[in-house]
Formats: structure tokens, C-alpha cells, sequence
């Protein structure tokens, strides 16, 4: 069974600073998906990784194929990006996701 | 373009009871999922349509019914409701046909709440 394990669980920022989530994932998954849970519950997919790095705006998330561990950065952090932050790893059975990371960022 | 729609929003059940949660897309996706999500845990996968016609177990199907009414529709069905049923549940869809791997796309979740 596909295994993936966040961490932090929890994290609180000050405003711009540089923000770090970490992701390690089992043999077996193929694709490394970054995704966000808005406090009032809605999920929308952040990146999709299967090796590099990939940036969007003040976000930018790499993998480690060999290490099977993925980072997903802020930078810039500011209020607006409190939310809950999920990896998930694709493989045969689907996508296996993480718990989630809760980061709030404070003004 | 509506994403990916999920009715009701919030529903309370007595146990026993049975209710189906509905969802479509109008991205014209082929694959559909079916996910629930407790405090403490990571998404689970219910159920999974991999492309019009076909539906497929995943990780915790125990409970629950799925039909692929057409390429837009996907419902949820409990029969005897639980109270371990209670949970949020979210509808998903990708692009490719049996893309379990690809990027998806989430309706805005279901708040079940079983009595």
C-alpha cells in the first residue's frame, strides 16, 4: 500500500517569511500532487510533480525522485495563503494522500 | 464553465436511513472519484469511474453504491446509513480516461452528518 507523510502537521508564520513543507512518499508512486483546502473546505490542485521543480507565482514545489521526497516553498509568505496544504502521491490504486499541513501566516 | 457541482451541501441523517449525493462536471472529463475526508485523516477513496461505464472499488468502499449515470454525472448512494458514514465527501474529476495519476478537480464537498 502507497504511504505518505507530511510534515509539518502544523505551522504559524509571520507574514513574508519563507515557508517550508516537507512530503516523503513509498515505492510505487509515480506522480507527486500538491493541493490546498481553503478554510472554508474547497480543494484546488496546486502542481503535479513527476521530477523537477514547477513554479507558480510565489509558488514553487520540487521532487527528489531518488529520495522520494518533495518540498512545496512559499515565498513572500502573506495572509491569504492560511490554508490547509496536502500532498498526494499517485500510483496504480489511485492517489494516496497525505494528512495535510495547516499553515497560518500571521500579519 | 460550473467546475465540478455537488448537491446537497450539508445533510443529517438518522441511521438506517438511505440518501444519494450527487455530483456532475462540465469539463468533459472521463474520470470520476468519489472521496471522503475525517478529522486526522488523509482523503479516502470511495469509489472511482475510470471512464463512462465503468465504476471501481477503492480504498474504503464498504457502504456505499456508485453509479456513472453518464460522462457527467456521478452519484453517491447510501443505502443504510451509519453514524461511521459521517464525514465530509468530496466529488472529483480528471481528463484522462483511467487517470488515477493526473490532476483533479474537486467539487466544493458534502457535510454528512449521520444521527
Amino acid at each position: 500500500k502507497n504511504e505518505v507523510e507530511q510534515s509539518p502537521q502544523n505551522l504559524t508564520a509571520q507574514e513574508g517569511e519563507f515557508i517550508t513543507i516537507n512530503c516523503s512518499y513509498s515505492v510505487g508512486i509515480s506522480a507527486l500532487h500538491w493541493l490546498q483546502q481553503h478554510p472554508g473546505g474547497g480543494i484546488v490542485s496546486l502542481f503535479m510533480l513527476s521530477s523537477g521543480k514547477k513554479k507558480h507565482g510565489r509558488l514553487i514545489a520540487t521532487i527528489n525522485i531518488q529520495e522520494k521526497h518533495s518540498s512545496l516553498h512559499i515565498t513572500a509568505s502573506h495572509p491569504r495563503d492560511s490554508a490547509v496544504y496536502i500532498c498526494a502521491g499517485g500510483g496504480a490504486d489511485g492517489l494516496t494522500f497525505g494528512k495535510g499541513t495547516h499553515l497560518i501566516i500571521q500579519p | 464553465n460550473a467546475g465540478v457541482t455537488q448537491t446537497p451541501k450539508f445533510q443529517v441523517l438518522k441511521t438506517g436511513q438511505s440518501m444519494t449525493l450527487q455530483c456532475a462536471q462540465d469539463m468533459n472529463h472521463n474520470s470520476m472519484y468519489w472521496y471522503r475526508q475525517d478529522p486526522g485523516m488523509g482523503l479516502r477513496l470511495i469509489y472511482y469511474s475510470a471512464s463512462e461505464g465503468t465504476t471501481d472499488k477503492g480504498e474504503v468502499p464498504n457502504g456505499y453504491n456508485v453509479s456513472r449515470l453518464n460522462k457527467r454525472e456521478f452519484s453517491l448512494r447510501l443505502e443504510s446509513a451509519a453514524p461511521s458514514q459521517t464525514s465530509v465527501y468530496f466529488c472529483a474529476s480528471s481528463e484522462a480516461r483511467g487517470g488515477l495519476t493526473d490532476t483533479q478537480y474537486f467539487g466544493p464537498g458534502t457535510r454528512l452528518t449521520v444521527l
